[in-house]
């Protein structure tokens, strides 16, 4: 079974423009969630999907959307970025909403210069 | 909200070595996930454990869900073990929360 895939795994970006992130969970699962990882934060969450419905929500500007399509494929945009926006943005995907075990996907490494 | 805390913050092993690794979180969670952070970023899946003792060939994890507390053991440690090891919870609110994580680094 492939595992979770985002695109692009690399990204350059510069303030003041808007970025979409791609996330195509594990096949059959229904839930994904978004979290940011920087060296001052650590990992924190941004919000969560299933079945098209965001179920919850960080502590994140509203420059921080998310969507979740019928095929629970996820994409997470960020409007009007700043240098702090820099991370690495990780999805994780699990099967059902009682299962919480999450998987991870590599990572989309974003810099906002 | 909760807190997780992990230690020691980092450690420095000697290929061969055994380890200990804590996390601590200040309330009652329903899940608890161990992981580890390659240095490409990629979270790897080490347990799911929200209470009693796992085992994966060299590594065991044990989780004392009255006692807010997980370990995870690390035991004949390689060099390929080094990276950052993360502790997350979860207390039903779709979210989980990661710990500061401990970095680990094993010599050859």
């Amino acid at each position: 079974k492939a595992g979770v895939t985002q695109t692009p795994r690399y990204l350059i970006k510069t303030r003041g423009q808007q970025v979409t992130l791609s996330c195509s969970p594990i096949s059959g699962h229904r839930s994904v969630s978004w979290y940011q990882q920087t060296p001052g934060q650590g990992l924190q969450f941004l919000f969560e999907y299933f079945s098209e419905t965001q179920r919850n929500k960080g502590n994140f500007p509203g420059r921080f959307s998310g969507r979740q399509f019928s095929n629970s494929r996820s994409e997470m945009n960020v409007s009007t970025l700043e240098l702090g926006d820099s991370a690495l943005y990780l999805c994780a995907s699990s099967s059902s909403p009682s299962s919480y075990e999450q998987y991870f996907g590599p990572g989309t490494r974003l810099t906002v210069t | 909200g909760i807190q997780v805390e992990q230690s020691p913050p980092d450690l420095i092993l000697q290929e061969g070595a055994n380890s200990t690794l804590r996390c601590n979180f200040s309330d009652s969670v329903n899940n608890l996930q161990w992981f580890h952070q390659n240095p490409w970023g990629q979270l790897i899946n080490l347990f799911y454990i929200p209470s009693g003792t796992k085992q994966n060939g060299r590594l065991s994890a044990t989780t004392v869900a009255t006692e807010r507390y997980s370990l995870l053991y690390i035991s004949s440690s390689q060099t390929t073990d080094s990276g950052v090891y993360f502790c997350a919870v979860n207390a039903g609110t779709y979210k989980y929360i990661f710990g500061t994580g401990t970095r680990l680094k094993v010599l050859a």
